[in-house]
């Protein structure tokens, strides 16, 4: 069975602080991890990686994964309140069929 | 264009009532999806449609039923729910299969009483 497991499941921190969270995974026929960042509704899309040791950006937002050890990290410097959200990893997996495995996500809270 | 949208955004029904929860995606995606999500958890796939063909139905009960009338639209009819149905219904649509960077919609909170 497929699995995502992200660390933090929760996380507060002050504005201007610099966070990473993390995602794990393993699957049957890896194709490619997902960022996503979720406030009150709907999941926003942030990263989708595919290659090993590429950083993408976006902002103040950064993730890389490794594909030899199975994981990825997303960092978000110089935190903002308005970077409070759940954040989800998600897996895209299996051959010639569709599967996408979400973690749990985690929780971060920026404070003032 | 690069938005999914969902309506309603709120629905209230009771447990012998037929509603239906509508999806629409302009962005010339062939691939759409529904996701069910509930408080604190990560969305659930409940249906993939590629091509405005039904690809994969994760055991999902049949009182939920879904249909792709064309490639922009997505429905997803529900009659006699249950309570423990209640939760964000999320829609989402892809380029294509397997091209995994779905877009979002806003969701619709469903409440069954």
């Amino acid at each position: 069975e497929d699995k995502v497991v992200q660390s933090p499941l929760s996380l507060v921190v002050h504005e201007g602080d610099t966070v990473t969270l993390n995602c794990s995974y393993e699957v049957t026929n890896f194709r490619s991890l997902l960022w996503y960042k979720q406030e009150k509704k709907a999941p926003t899309f942030l990263f989708m990686l595919t290659s090993s040791g590429i950083e993408k950006k976006s902002g103040r937002l950064s993730s890389i994964l490794d594909k030899k050890e199975l994981f990825s990290i997303l960092n978000i410097t110089a935190t903002q309140t308005g970077d409070s959200a759940v954040y989800l990893c998600a897996v895209g997996s299996g051959a010639g069929s569709y599967q996408l495995t979400f973690g749990k996500g985690t929780k971060l809270s920026v404070i003032p | 264009d690069t938005e999914v949208t969902q309506t309603p955004k709120h629905l209230v029904m009771g447990m012998t009532n037929k509603k239906s929860l509508k999806c629409e995606q302009h962005m010339g995606h062939r691939a759409m999806y529904w996701y069910k999500q509930k408080a604190k958890k990560p969305p659930e796939l409940m249906f993939v449609y590629s091509y405005e063909k039904l690809s994969i139905n994760e055991s999902v009960p049949s009182r939920f039923s879904p249909e792709c009338p064309n490639s922009s639209l997505l429905n997803l009819h529900l009659h006699a729910l249950q309570p423990e149905d209640s939760a964000l219904y999320l829609c989402a649509s892809s380029r294509s299969i397997p091209s995994d960077t779905q877009y979002f919609g806003p969701g619709t909170r469903l409440t069954v009483l």
